[in-house]
């Protein structure tokens, strides 16, 4: 079974770069079987699903963020990323990471998600 | 983007009791291969989702035979026949159909 741990800084500050790592364990982040995504939740709202990679590094990316959203796959360390440019308050959420089994749209298996704040 | 709409958005059950929810798209989640990609999950307080029903119906391994999921085209629901304490938390609907995949607004089931 797949486990996901997210990883990163918890403080950002505003017009700064958010950049999360999720370390995959349980299975080969290249493997063709798997795509990896980012979904954020703010403090007391519902869920956002930030975008996706697959292991060939094709992204997808809600158009909503897509123009400060950059996702990779780092094969040897077993590890994904998000990269969250000129951030702000509104940007502060619970950020996870999750995989999706053959298709895109699944979400099989969540990180347990890391507070990233925007604040000065 | 594809709006999702669920109801109640707060859902107090006494403990053996039903429960229901609803939810609401847009348009329809009917793709071109003819699938309806509607998923559920369930988040318990302070943990990370988790996902119960995919394509409308299909329960997740391990889930509890008493969560069912039915629905087409723009209308879904899931059902707990007899709601249980760990049933407790806030369940979202999810639609796989139109990039970008969107959720509902989640809905809070609490114990009376």
């Amino acid at each position: 079974q797949l486990q996901l741990q997210e990883s990163g800084p918890g403080l950002v500050k505003p017009s700064e770069t958010l950049s999360l790592t999720c370390t995959v364990s349980g299975g080969s982040i290249s493997s063709t079987s798997y795509y990896w995504g980012w979904i954020r939740q703010p403090p007391g709202k519902g869920l956002e699903w930030i975008g996706s990679v697959y292991y060939s590094g094709t992204t997808y990316y809600n158009p909503s963020l897509k123009s400060r959203v950059t996702m990779s796959v780092d094969t040897p360390k077993n590890q994904f990323s998000l990269k969250l440019s000129s951030v702000t308050a509104a940007d502060t959420a619970v950020y996870y990471c999750a995989s999706s089994y053959l298709e895109l749209r699944y979400l099989d298996y969540w990180g347990q998600g890391t507070l990233v704040t925007v604040s000065s | 983007d594809v709006v999702m709409t669920q109801s109640p958005l707060s859902l107090p059950v006494t403990l053996g009791q039903p429960a229901s929810i609803s939810c609401r798209s847009s348009q329809s989640l009917v793709y071109s291969d003819g699938n309806t990609y509607l998923n559920w999950f369930h988040q318990r307080p302070g943990q990370s989702p988790r996902r119960l029903i995919y394509k409308v119906s299909n329960r997740d391994s391990g889930v509890p035979d008493r969560f069912s999921g039915s629905g087409s085209g723009t209308n879904f629901i899931l059902k707990i026949s007899r709601v249980e304490a760990e049933d407790v938390g806030v369940y979202y609907c999810m639609q796989g159909t139109q990039w970008p995949y969107t959720f509902g607004q989640g809905t809070k089931l609490e114990i009376k």
